[in-house]
């Protein structure tokens, strides 16, 4: 899997919208994008995954620009309980690549 | 549809016991992963399993083992507990279909306190 970086912590008021931006410079052609939220004491959540250009589902939006080094996942009008941590990953998440190696995440704080 | 169950949800043993850890996944998924995580290293793979075998394996000591029944359930085994296994340990389950890309949804994890 390819190596992740991504802010340790982001403040945000509720309401607004929140942008975290991953880098992956070493992202392989078959490689995907996904992004997982956590709370504490709480298994991981799957969030969004995409391959390229823009993915939008009914939680975030998930924006990849055309040479793939970054991404940045974007949570529209968050409210208290979007505080968690975000895990960016990359890599072939294809039948029997179960490995998944999480980074520290970025903890996103919401404030009232 | 059920999510990924574990039991128990917490469990407090002493150095030396072993333990086991039980985790269903979702019904039709075969693919069973389980995860060690702590504050100090995050959250690391331990090994995966499909179809009763073990498929994929992290770099964990072999205190730690598991096994997989045909109904896709698994469990997971610690022996000798130290107190540095003390731990969330989250399980999650996948279909596992050929020439897709993958998800994998966690259970809410069963904490272990070792003293």
């Amino acid at each position: 899997l390819a190596k992740t970086t991504q802010p340790i912590s982001m403040d945000s008021y509720e309401g607004q919208e929140v942008n975290i931006t991953c880098s992956h410079n070493n992202i392989a052609t078959n490689d995907y994008i996904t992004w997982y939220q956590q709370f504490p004491s709480q298994g991981p959540r799957f969030i969004i995954q995409g391959y390229k250009t823009k993915v939008t589902n009914e939680v975030a939006s998930l924006f990849i620009p055309a040479d793939r080094k970054s991404s940045t996942l974007s949570l529209p009008r968050v409210s208290l309980s979007d505080t968690a941590v975000y895990y960016c990953l990359v890599g072939d998440f294809g039948a029997g690549s179960y490995q998944l190696t999480f980074g520290k995440g970025t903890k996103l704080s919401v404030i009232p | 549809k059920a999510g990924v169950t574990q039991t128990p949800r917490y469990l407090i043993k002493t150095r030396g016991q072993q333990v086991t850890l039980s985790c269903s996944p979702i019904s039709g998924h075969r693919s069973v992963s389980w995860y060690q995580q702590t504050p100090g290293q995050g959250l690391q793979f331990l090994f995966e399993y499909f179809s009763e075998t073990q498929r994929n394996k992290g770099n964990f000591p072999g205190r730690f083992s598991g096994r997989q029944f045909s109904n896709s359930r698994s469990e997971m085994n610690v022996s000798t507990l130290e107190l540095g296994d003390s731990a969330l340990y989250l399980c999650a389950s996948s279909l596992s279909v050929a020439g897709r890309q993958e998800t994998q949804y966690f259970g809410p994890g069963t904490r272990l306190l070792v003293l």
